[in-house]
């Protein structure tokens, strides 16, 4: 069974522009979390999706956002990027509420 | 303050050794996840336990809830155990759904 895919590997942009990520949650799963790994803060919880609606959110501007499609796959929107967003950005999948998470192998992405 | 502690930040273990990391917390959680990350960046999620004990293999992780502190151990650790290990407790009744972080233990076993 596939585990959670997110792309791109990597992502390399300038200040001002937008970035897309996107992640496919495991099959069966309806909730997909996203975190942020920037270098020296550790994991920071930025979202949380279940069935199509945004449940959570963590404390990032709004330039963050995303949204969860009908077959559960997310995607996240970075806006007016900054340097400091430079970070691994991670997605996590489980069957819905209170259930173990399975990590996706992380976005990289570089903001110049 | 931080939520979710762990001690120690960093661990040096020769091969063999049992190797014993912590985790305390402050919060009201409804289950604690154990996380394994290798360099690459990649996250494994080795345990999730809201009570007693669960093992897999030569990683065991206990949980007691009065005292708001967990432990993962590994008995006869090898270099491939080096990584950095994270514990991150799910929110009381996870109705925020998400995880709280400890800051990890970077763990090297030399051989």
């Amino acid at each position: 069974e596939a585990g959670v895919t997110q792309s791109p590997t990597h992502l390399i942009k300038t200040r001002g522009q937008q970035a897309t990520l996107r992640c496919s949650p495991i099959s069966g799963h309806t909730s997909v979390y996203w975190y942020q790994q920037a270098l020296g803060l550790g994991l920071q919880f930025l979202l949380w999706y279940d069935e199509g609606e945004e449940r959570n959110r963590g404390n990032f501007p709004p330039r963050f956002s995303g949204r969860q499609f009908p077959n559960y796959s997310s995607e996240l929107n970075v806006n007016a990027l900054e340097l400091e967003d430079s970070a691994l950005y991670l997605c996590a999948s489980s069957f819905s509420l209170g259930n173990e998470q399975f990590f996706g192998p992380g976005t990289r992405l570089t903001v110049l | 303050k931080n939520e979710v502690e762990q001690s120690p930040q960093n661990l040096t273990a020769q091969e063999g050794e049992f190797i014993t990391i912590n985790c305390s917390y402050s919060v009201g959680i409804s289950a604690l996840h154990w996380l394994q990350q290798h360099p690459g960046g990649g996250i494994v999620s080795l345990f999730m336990l809201s009570s007693g004990k669960k093992k897999h293999g030569r990683l065991i992780a206990t949980i007691n809830i009065q005292e708001k502190h967990s432990s993962l151990h590994i008995t006869a650790s090898h270099p491939r155990d080096s990584a950095v290990y994270i514990c991150a407790a799910l929110n009381y009744g996870g109705s925020q759904g998400n995880l709280i972080f400890g800051k990890g233990t970077k763990l090297s076993v030399k051989p």
